[in-house]
């Protein structure tokens, strides 16, 4: 079975700097697709950008981007100039090829300081 | 995009009790799932909703304690059967578009329902 890491059950920056989030995951599969998704304490979840595993460019969604290695199997979340609305928990996700279930993180709360 | 509403938003519960939740998509979809999220944890997938069919359920759960309905192809009940403190969490609706079994399509959630039980 997949399981996903995230390392960083907390983290914070300044507002308009870079942070990055970790995530790293474990599979025998060469064909998935990974997931960063936002759950704001509104609580409704919101996806955030997505990559597929056989597309080596990593996905960039405005001042969102990831860090994909494939090889060491890590998903890196970065967001650029951050801003108060970013303030959330941030889960990875992976779901494989053929398959319909989401196999979230334990999350990283992200708070952002003004 | 398609919306997703829950029903109810919260609800504070006696021990020994059922909830049901309601989950509605305003658009048809094939596939429905139904989460748990602990107090500051995960989410842990309950299980499948399956139109016409029972639900597919993931280990660690089952119908008698979480009994769920799917009559079509845009609404879902789950039901939280004889309720403890421990089934205090977030339950969550979500759903795949179309046919996105393994795709990188976005799958959507309810706002979901918070949970107490006494």
């Amino acid at each position: 079975a997949q399981t996903v890491t995230q390392s960083q059950p907390e983290m914070s920056v300044q507002e308009a700097e870079t942070v990055t989030l970790s995530c790293t995951y474990d599979t025998s599969e060469s064909d998935y697709y990974l997931f960063w998704y936002k759950q704001p304490p509104s609580r409704q979840m919101i996806l955030v950008i997505r990559q597929e595993a056989y597309k080596q460019q990593n996905a960039t969604e405005n001042r969102f981007s990831v860090n994909f290695q494939k090889a060491a199997k890590s998903f890196s979340l970065k967001i650029s100039d951050s801003q108060l609305g970013d303030a959330a928990m941030y889960f990875c996700a992976y779901r494989s090829f053929g398959n319909e279930k989401l196999t979230f993180g334990t999350g990283t709360r992200l708070t952002i300081i003004p | 995009s398609a919306v997703i509403s829950q029903k109810p938003s919260r609800d504070i519960c006696q021990r020994g009790t059922s909830l049901t939740i309601q989950c509605q998509v305003d658009s048809q979809v094939t596939m429905m799932f139904w989460y748990r999220q602990q107090p500051g944890q995960s989410l842990t997938l309950i299980a499948t909703a399956n139109q016409g069919s029972e639900a597919t359920y993931e280990s660690g759960f089952v119908i008698d304690k979480f009994p769920i309905s799917r009559p079509n192809l845009t609404f879902s009940t789950l039901t939280v059967s004889n309720m403890s403190p421990e089934d205090s969490s977030i339950y969550l609706c979500s759903f795949l578009p179309g046919t996105s079994a393994g795709t990188s399509n976005e799958q959507f959630f309810g706002p979901g329902t918070r949970l107490t039980v006494l």
